[in-house]
């Protein structure tokens, strides 16, 4: 079975403070895709990384960096000096790369609170 | 950029009443598919169509839900009799590598 876990339910922060959002998934396929999506208060979804799993290297763009550990099944996200503007629901989600199962599997999102 | 484009943003309707959500894909995009979220909780998986049919469905896509590809843009989701738990935001996405979503559609049963 595939299943993502962000334990952080919610997270609060101070603006130019960094934070760190974890992943941590499940899948028995040896081919898969992990993806980041941010829901803003508008309530879309806004696509942000895609990282297929035989490419460990870690991402950086802009404020933003993720770390993937397949040793860890872990894919964690960093916001390097938040600003407000970064406060959303913040989603891991997984997907194999296998054919027919190509739906995403979400977690739960943690929600990111900066404050000014 | 291309979007998906969601319509209507909101409806509501009466328990019992049916429903149509539609979609817009990215037009050269061939996967479809339909999710729910609601409020407050996980984004949860529907249903996927590829190659005009469905390829996969949860246990939450009963006999109540159905999809269509009318014509080569639209995409939509009927909900047959909509019930109170029918409430929710229902995105639409389509993919290549990626799968981008519509601004979804909130649907309210009363």
């Amino acid at each position: 079975a595939q299943k993502v876990t962000q334990a952080q339910t919610e997270i609060s922060v101070v603006e130019k403070e960094d934070v760190t959002l974890d992943c941590v998934y499940e899948t028995r396929d040896t081919t898969y895709y992990l993806f980041w999506y941010k829901q803003p208060p508008s309530g879309e979804l806004v696509f942000l990384i895609r990282r297929n799993s035989f490419d460990e290297q870690n991402e950086i763009s802009g404020r933003y960096s993720w770390n993937f550990q397949k040793s860890t099944s872990s894919f964690n996200f960093t916001i390097t000096a938040s600003q407000v503007v970064d406060s959303a629901v913040y989603f891991c989600a997984l997907r194999s790369a296998s054919g027919g199962y190509n739906k995403l599997i979400f977690g739960a999102g943690t929600r990111l609170a900066v404050h000014p | 950029e291309p979007e998906v484009t969601q319509t209507p943003s909101h409806q509501v309707t009466q328990m019992g009443q049916e429903v149509i959500l539609r979609c817009v894909p990215i037009s050269n995009h061939l996967y479809f598919y339909w999710y729910r979220q609601i409020l407050g909780q996980k984004v949860e998986f529907l249903v996927s169509f590829y190659n005009n049919e469905i390829s996969e469905k949860s246990e939450i896509f009963d006999d109540q839900f159905s999809v269509e590809r009318p014509d080569g843009s639209n995409f939509t989701l009927k909900i047959r009799s909509t019930k109170l738990e029918d409430s929710a935001m229902y995105f639409c996405a389509s993919r290549d590598e990626t799968q981008y979503f519509g601004p979804g559609t909130r649907l309210l049963v009363l």
